[in-house]
């Protein structure tokens, strides 16, 4: 069965740094996004991706963030100078269509220095 | 914009008891989403529910949506050690899936 992948599966990087967090969508997928889940907490919405444009961010997602589809298969989270409080783990979906079943990758944690 | 309260936050059953949680809006919400988060896993999509009054079953898992579409509940009959994790009710509005806070289920042996 087609799954989301995610690499790497953990990242430690000192406060201040940029770090990319990779993700493989599901082939025929055209929808994609990143979620956040800081410790013990619920799953937030950070972007939504699609047709090589942002279709809906989130107030979590500031100009410290940007997303890249850079070749036919990848989904990038770029986080260009990174805070003790993005230290989360980082999961990225995708789906056929919007508003259909969201399929989770098994997420990056992330922590920060 | 739509917000799920979830309850309870945690909940300690035996092995075999039944569970439920429970999912509240304040506003007629469009669907409501069931996902499965297991210690240190992924959110697992489990059902989605749209109609008022909607009830799906699968297996040990029933899912209820209000007939107001501001309600929704999970049930887990005799719960076994795999039912162990996190139960986030959420709404896929547009472009984004907004998730409760969860319930985080612990089975006693």
């Amino acid at each position: 069965e087609p799954e989301v992948t995610q690499t790497p599966s953990h990242q430690v990087t000192q406060m201040g740094q940029e770090v990319i967090l990779r993700c493989v969508p599901i082939s025929n997928h055209l929808y994609f996004y990143w979620y956040r889940q800081i410790l013990g907490q619920k799953v937030e919405f950070l972007v939504s991706f699609y047709n090589n444009e942002i279709s809906e961010k989130s107030e979590i997602f500031d100009d410290q963030f940007s997303v890249e589809r850079p070749d036919g298969s990848n989904f990038t989270l770029k986080i260009r100078s990174t805070k003790l409080e993005d230290s989360a783990m980082y999961f990225c979906a995708s789906s056929v269509l919007a508003r259909e079943t969201q399929y989770f990758g098994p997420g990056t944690r992330l922590l920060v220095l | 914009g739509q917000q799920v309260m979830q309850i309870p936050q945690y909940q300690h059953v035996q092995e075999g008891e039944d569970f439920t949680t429970y999912c509240n809006s304040s506003t007629t919400l469009s669907n409501i989403q069931w996902y499965k988060q297991r210690p240190g896993g992924h959110p697992v999509f489990l059902i989605q529910l749209v109609k008022s009054g909607e009830v799906k079953k699968q297996k040990r898992l029933t899912f209820q949506f209000g007939e107001a579409k501001k309600n929704s509940s999970l049930h887990i009959t005799a719960t076994q050690t795999t039912d162990v994790g996190t139960y986030f009710c959420a709404v896929n509005r547009d472009d984004k899936i907004i998730f409760g806070k969860g319930t985080r289920l612990h089975i006693l042996p």
